[in-house]
Order: structure tokens, then C-alpha cells, then sequence
């Protein structure tokens, strides 16, 4: 069984690009959740999404954004990239939650990612 | 708001040492617990899951307890091995927060050979 699957891995960009990373989550997941890691902050959650609408929103300004495409399929996006961006990306997959509760027969764990390592010079 | 703290941030020990890694968190709300494990550069490889109505759970030489009315969790891990190296981390949902998780800082361990 396929894990999740995010790309590219290691990526260099410089102050005001865009990137756009990716994830595939573990078949059958429909929840996509995202996370960024950084030495001082730790691990913040961005957003998730669960059958192509964003279910959660973390405190992160508006030039991140994500989308889930019919296949579950995950996109995040960063416009106008600063220094402070560079970090390392993680998605996160799961069957989903309803309301309070994991989707019927699953238990709510999260499978991380490899994550993507987004260096702004 | 839920904060989680993890102690102590780092730990070093001989190879076939018991040890115990602590976690706290200040809201008891929680639907469930989970841990994970990082290896340098990588991604977060899920430990054990344990929800709010169950005590223990157990995975090989792993061990992990949660107490939820004081808001802390702990994770045993039995006769360490180099390869047990890497930071752990606790995170935990809260009821309404869907696939958001909190995460401790984590605890970098290192088993010496």
C-alpha cells in the first residue's frame, strides 16, 4: 500500500516567487491536511481539506492556499515568498472526520508524508 | 488554546536503556493522542494512536499511556537501540478540530552503541 506521496522534495526559490507543492494521499483517504515545520515555530497546521472543500484553516496569511481536486489529490500554494517561508512542508492523509468523529471504520490517525523542503533566497 | 510541551527536549542514553518521554498538554478536551517519530530531514512516521477513552496502547517495544484528566502522556520505549534515534513528537486533536493537530516541540533522543 502506498504511502503518502508529496513532490517536489527539495525545491529553491527566491523572494517574491510562487511555489506550488504536492500531495498524493494513501488510497482511500479523502482528508488532506498541511503542516509547516520550521526550527523556531515547530509544526503549524495550515489548512485541511476533506472532499474538495477546505474544512480548516490554521493562522497563516492569505498568500497560502491549497486546493484538493477530485481524486483527493492535495495542492498548496505560496505567492509572493519570503525569506521567512523556508521550511519543510508536510501533508498529512487520513480517511476524514465527520463532525466530531473519524469517518465510520477508521480511527483517525494521521499518515505523514516525506515533506518538501522549500529553501527562499 | 491548547499548548503541548514535551520533556525534557533532549535526551541521550546507552543502547538497552528503559526510557520514559513525557508530554503535557493544558486543555483535557482532547478526542485522541498520537505520536510520532522523525528522523532527520524526513517526514513523521506514526507511532501509536491512542483515543480519549482508552488508557494505553501498545506497539512492539513501544508503550504509550495517556491520562487525560491531568493532561499528560507518556511514551516507554523497552531496551533501546541505536536505531531508536530520532525526535519524538506528541501531538493531539481536540473534538471539533477535524485532521488539526497540535504538536509538542518534541524530544530529540539518541541511543549511544
Amino acid at each position: 500500500k502506498a504511502g503518502v506521496t508529496q513532490t517536489p522534495r527539495y525545491l529553491i526559490k527566491t523572494r517574491g516567487q510562487q511555489v506550488t507543492l504536492s500531495c498524493s494521499p494513501i488510497s482511500g483517504h479523502r482528508s488532506v491536511s498541511w503542516y509547516q515545520q520550521t526550527p523556531g515555530q515547530g509544526l503549524q497546521f495550515l489548512f485541511e481539506y476533506f472532499s474538495e472543500t477546505q474544512r480548516n484553516k490554521g493562522n497563516f496569511p492569505g498568500r497560502f492556499s491549497g486546493r484538493q481536486f477530485s481524486n483527493s489529490r492535495s495542492e498548496m500554494n505560496v505567492s509572493t515568498l519570503e525569506l521567512g517561508d523556508s521550511a519543510l512542508y508536510l501533508c498529512a492523509s487520513s480517511f476524514g472526520f465527520t463532525g466530531h468523529s473519524p469517518v465510520a471504520g477508521s480511527t483517525g490517525e494521521l499518515f505523514f508524508g516525506e515533506g518538501s523542503r522549500l529553501t527562499v533566497l | 488554546k491548547q499548548e503541548v510541551t514535551q520533556i525534557p527536549a533532549a535526551l541521550s542514553v546507552p543502547e538497552g536503556e528503559n526510557l520514559v518521554l513525557n508530554c503535557s498538554f493544558t486543555d483535557s478536551a482532547i478526542y485522541n493522542l498520537q505520536w510520532f517519530r522523525q528522523d532527520p530531514g524526513k517526514g513523521l512516521t506514526s507511532l501509536l494512536l491512542i483515543q480519549s477513552s482508552q488508557r494505553e496502547q501498545t506497539s512492539g517495544r513501544l508503550n504509550a499511556s495517556l491520562d487525560k484528566s491531568s493532561g499528560r502522556s507518556t511514551l516507554y520505549i523497552a531496551a533501546s537501540q541505536p536505531g531508536d534515534s530520532a525526535t519524538y513528537l506528541c501531538a493531539v486533536r481536540e473534538g471539533t478540530s477535524g485532521s488539526r493537530l497540535t504538536f509538542g516541540e518534541g524530544t530529540q533522543l539518541t541511543v549511544n552503541p
